[in-house]
């Protein structure tokens, strides 16, 4: 029972590179996001997916572009990196609607652009 | 706009003592989440509070919420230093989608239980 998975773990980015973060979550669940973390901030979120097709902003979406082609998979774009979007990023997964008591976290990306 | 403030934001405690965590969030929220977090790891689901009165405990950790005051308190009995951690509250927001699981999260509490 795999849960919540991300790839990579660690990335090194130049400025301006692109590249994408993987999710990916084997527990069939509506509910997918991405935040990111930075010292003394908290997990603050980038963008969510309440299913497959469907996207929205979050509080940080600046720089970041998704998508949901399927209910398993919400990657996380990087256009063009900048060293502010160095950071820690986590997906997260949850069922929506009543039936939403826990969101279950990836293991996380380190990022780093410099 | 939900807002989560969470204090103190460092905590440093002898082993054997009792503290606790506080967690105040600015709007109407249906639940309010406890997660710890591991230097270099990522969240661990503690408790999940879904109504006003509840209280969960789990070992030397009870989770308390009151929806009036909008407020939820994290109480360590007799700490040990395998406590030492991070430690999050997030509540749902309604701003992003409704209830649909975006969590606000307070900033964090950084924990050192000491010998």
């Amino acid at each position: 029972n795999a849960g919540v998975t991300q790839t990579p773990k660690f990335q090194v980015l130049k400025t301006g590179q692109s590249m994408t973060l993987q999710c990916a979550q084997d527990m069939n669940h509506e509910y997918m996001s991405w935040y990111r973390q930075d010292p003394g901030m908290g997990l603050r979120l980038i963008h969510y997916s309440v299913g497959a097709g469907i996207t929205d902003q979050g509080e940080v979406p600046n720089g970041y572009n998704v998508s949901r082609s399927t209910t398993e998979d919400f990657p996380l774009r990087l256009l063009s990196a900048a060293p502010s979007q160095t950071s820690v990023y986590f997906c997260a997964s949850s069922r929506t609607g009543p039936m939403n008591t826990e969101a279950f976290f990836g293991q996380g990306t380190r990022l780093t652009v410099v | 706009e939900l807002k989560v403030e969470q204090n103190p934001l460092f905590l440093s405690m002898q082993e054997g003592k009792n503290y606790t965590i506080y967690c105040n969030y600015s709007t109407t929220s249906d639940r309010l989440y406890w997660y710890r977090q591991d230097p270099g790891k990522s969240l661990e689901s503690l408790f999940v509070l879904l109504s006003n009165g509840a209280v969960k405990q789990e070992g030397r950790l009870m989770a308390s919420l009151d929806t009036k005051a909008r407020l939820s308190t994290l109480h360590i009995t007799a700490a040990v230093h395998d406590l030492s951690a991070t430690y999050f509250c997030a509540a749902t927001s309604w701003s992003y989608g409704g209830s649909q699981g975006n969590l606000i999260f307070g900033k964090g509490t950084k924990l050192s239980v000491k010998p």
